[in-house]
Formats: structure tokens, C-alpha cells, sequence
């Protein structure tokens, strides 16, 4: 079944500290995955995508990962700062029907 | 460019109520698509449209019919509201269904069911 686990499914931590999010995935065949970033009330946007062949990619404070033998992939936060408080949803698209499976987030609090 | 727009923002109904979300993108794209979002839940397809006249069902399509008469416009009908259908509502649109293609999303339509 095409599954995206993503763990932990809520994090605290203190600003300026990093954090790694975690995307277990099953999706096959494999196409891509993003990594979005929801803020509350507000509409999912794309922080990151990730190929086959890629093993990691930056943007700004935000690294993905993926290792797509283990079919896992990571996002870590750089420095965290308050605005990074938001959920953070992985996404995978199937090859060939070009489906899309969303994990159902990790939430992730940024105190001062 | 405004991007995604969703209008309303909060909408309260009661069961059996009809009415229409409305969605509309400035950005020229072909693909568009609705999705809800629930709380433990990741978001689920409810319908979605390859372009003008083009629509399909995605996972969760019952209870709710769209149309595609123009590139920039793409309503979402709820026939007559039910409890089940309290959920947070996202359009979203996309250059296309290419792989590489990102979802731009609007800011959503709370949706209180009575």
C-alpha cells in the first residue's frame, strides 16, 4: 500500500536550535517528494523537491535528504527561528500515474 | 498576481444545506484540484481538473461536484451538507501534472457543518 509516515507528529524545541523531521515512505514507483511547509490557517507551500537521484538539497536554513534505497527522507532546521513554527508535510509522487500521497505532518513549535 | 484565491474564508451550514466554495488562479494553469484537510489526517483529493471542461474524481469525491468552464475558475459544490463534511477545504493549482510541477495553494475555506 502507498503509505508516507512522517514522525515525530509534534516537536518543541528552543529557538536557535536545530531539529530533523522525519519521511518514511512506501510509494512505488517512486517519482519525487517535496517537502511543504503549512503555516496556521494558511495554505501548504513548497519548500524543497527531491529525484531519484538527489541526495540532498538546501534552501536557506532547510536541508532535505533522501535515501531512496531506504525509501526515507529528512528535513533539518537550521538555527530555528519563531517563523518556523508551522507543520511541515512530506508529499511523494508515484511514477507513471503521477499520484500524489501526503503524509499528515509533523508540528513543530519554536519557543523564545 | 494574486496566485490562489478561495473564497469564503469561514462558511457555517446546516445539514442539508447546499452552497459553493469558489477558487480561482491568475497564474494561467492548467491543473487544478480541491482537497480537504482533517485533523490526524493527511490532506485527500476530492476532485481535480486537467484543464477548461476537464474534471475527474480524486479519493474522496462523494457528496461534492465541481465544474471547469474556464482556465480560472474551479467551484466546488457541496449538494447538501452533511457533518461529515466539516473540514478545512484547499484549492490548489499547477503549470501541469509533470512530475516537477509544484501545487500552489490558496489559503483555505474553514467549513462548519451543523
Amino acid at each position: 500500500k502507498n503509505q508516507v509516515e512522517q514522525s515525530p507528529q509534534s516537536l518543541i524545541i528552543l529557538e536557535g536550535k536545530n531539529c530533523t523531521l522525519q519521511c518514511n515512505y512506501t510509494v512505488s514507483p517512486f517519482s519525487n517528494l517535496r517537502w511543504y511547509k503549512q503555516d496556521t490557517g494558511r495554505g501548504p507551500v513548497s519548500l524543497t523537491i527531491m529525484t531519484f537521484s538527489e541526495n540532498t538539497k538546501s534552501n536557506g536554513r532547510y536541508t532535505a535528504t533522501l535515501d531512496a534505497d531506504t525509501k526515507q527522507s529528512s528535513l533539518h532546521i537550521t538555527a530555528s527561528q519563531l517563523s518556523d513554527s508551522a507543520s511541515y508535510i512530506c508529499v511523494v509522487r508515484k511514477n507513471r500515474d503521477d499520484k500524489i500521497i501526503f503524509g499528515k505532518g509533523t508540528r513543530l513549535h519554536i519557543l523564545p | 498576481n494574486a496566485g490562489v484565491t478561495q473564497t469564503p474564508k469561514f462558511q457555517v451550514l446546516k445539514t442539508g444545506q447546499s452552497m459553493t466554495l469558489q477558487c480561482a488562479q491568475d497564474m494561467n494553469h492548467e491543473y487544478m484540484s480541491w482537497y480537504r484537510q482533517d485533523p490526524g489526517m493527511g490532506l485527500r483529493l476530492i476532485h481535480y481538473s486537467v484543464g477548461a471542461g476537464i474534471t475527474d474524481q480524486g479519493e474522496v469525491p462523494n457528496g461534492y461536484n465541481v465544474s471547469r468552464s474556464t482556465t480560472e475558475d474551479f467551484p466546488l459544490r457541496l449538494l447538501s451538507a452533511a457533518p461529515s463534511q466539516t473540514s478545512v477545504y484547499f484549492c490548489a493549482s499547477s503549470p501541469g501534472t509533470t512530475y516537477y510541477n509544484e501545487q500552489f495553494f490558496g489559503p483555505g475555506t474553514r467549513l462548519t457543518v451543523l
